[in-house]
């Protein structure tokens, strides 16, 4: 199965700094890989797929880049209420694969 | 608006069994593929299984095979998820979520655009 790869484990920012969250692939996943936020006792909410397009509401300081192996999602200007648990996955190869997930946490 | 309400999650004995149902609202059932995503306490996010719009196709976890069956019903905007022979590493939160392939037709795997809140199995004696 492909292995996702996330670094940093915990980013710690300010509010207004920008963020830089990575996901490797173990092999290639073309554009097919989305992004999640979880905040703590909630669902994963959908932020990104296709490697870069918006899922409907999702605000436009949230941004995909990336295709192949590797990809990043940035967030612009961090708010308070980014702080959350941010996952990668791939849906091009069986079974669907998550990373372990970078915590995102605002000073 | 979508919604997904996921119950029948619960405490169960090593060996027991347990079924997972999930209600939808908000948009055509029908018309989507659904999948169960698990997350044991502290852990990441691990896929369990998909059923395809009319149950065309259903794919498992290899952790799961042969032990959990998931079903729909497009009349009651549902969906199931069977769970037997438990085991303590099925400990989780169970979350229903709406699912969209990469192509224009029942390829898997896929992505989630929509989740429910999700229940908790916990399995120990």
């Amino acid at each position: 199965e492909i292995v996702l790869t996330q670094s940093p484990g915990t980013l710690s920012l300010s509010p207004g700094e920008r963020a830089t969250l990575s996901c490797r692939a173990s092999q290639s996943v073309s554009s097919y890989l989305a992004w999640y936020q979880q905040k703590p006792g909630q669902a994963p909410r959908l932020l990104i797929y296709g490697a870069s397009s918006w899922a409907t509401g999702i605000p436009d300081r949230f941004s995909g880049t990336g295709s192949g192996t590797d990809f990043a999602l940035t967030i612009s200007r961090l708010e308070p209420e980014d702080s959350a648990v941010y996952y990668c996955q791939q849906y091009v190869k069986s079974p669907g694969t998550f990373g372990q997930g970078t915590k995102v946490e605002i000073k | 608006e979508v919604q997904l309400v996921e119950s029948g999650g619960g405490l169960v004995k090593p060996g027991g069994s347990l079924r997972l149902s999930c209600v939808a609202s908000g948009f055509t059932f029908s018309s989507y593929h659904m999948d169960w995503v698990r997350q044991a306490p502290g852990k990441g996010l691990e896929w369990v299984s998909s059923i395809t719009r009319s149950s065309t196709y259903i794919y498992y976890a290899a952790s799961v095979k042969g032990r959990f069956t998931i079903s729909r019903d497009n009349a009651k905007n549902s969906v199931y998820l069977q769970m037997n022979s438990l085991r303590a590493e099925d400990t989780a939160v169970y979350y229903c979520a709406r699912a969209r392939p990469y192509c224009d037709g029942d390829c898997s795997p896929f992505y989630f655009d929509y989740w429910g809140q999700g229940t908790l199995v916990t399995v120990s004696s």
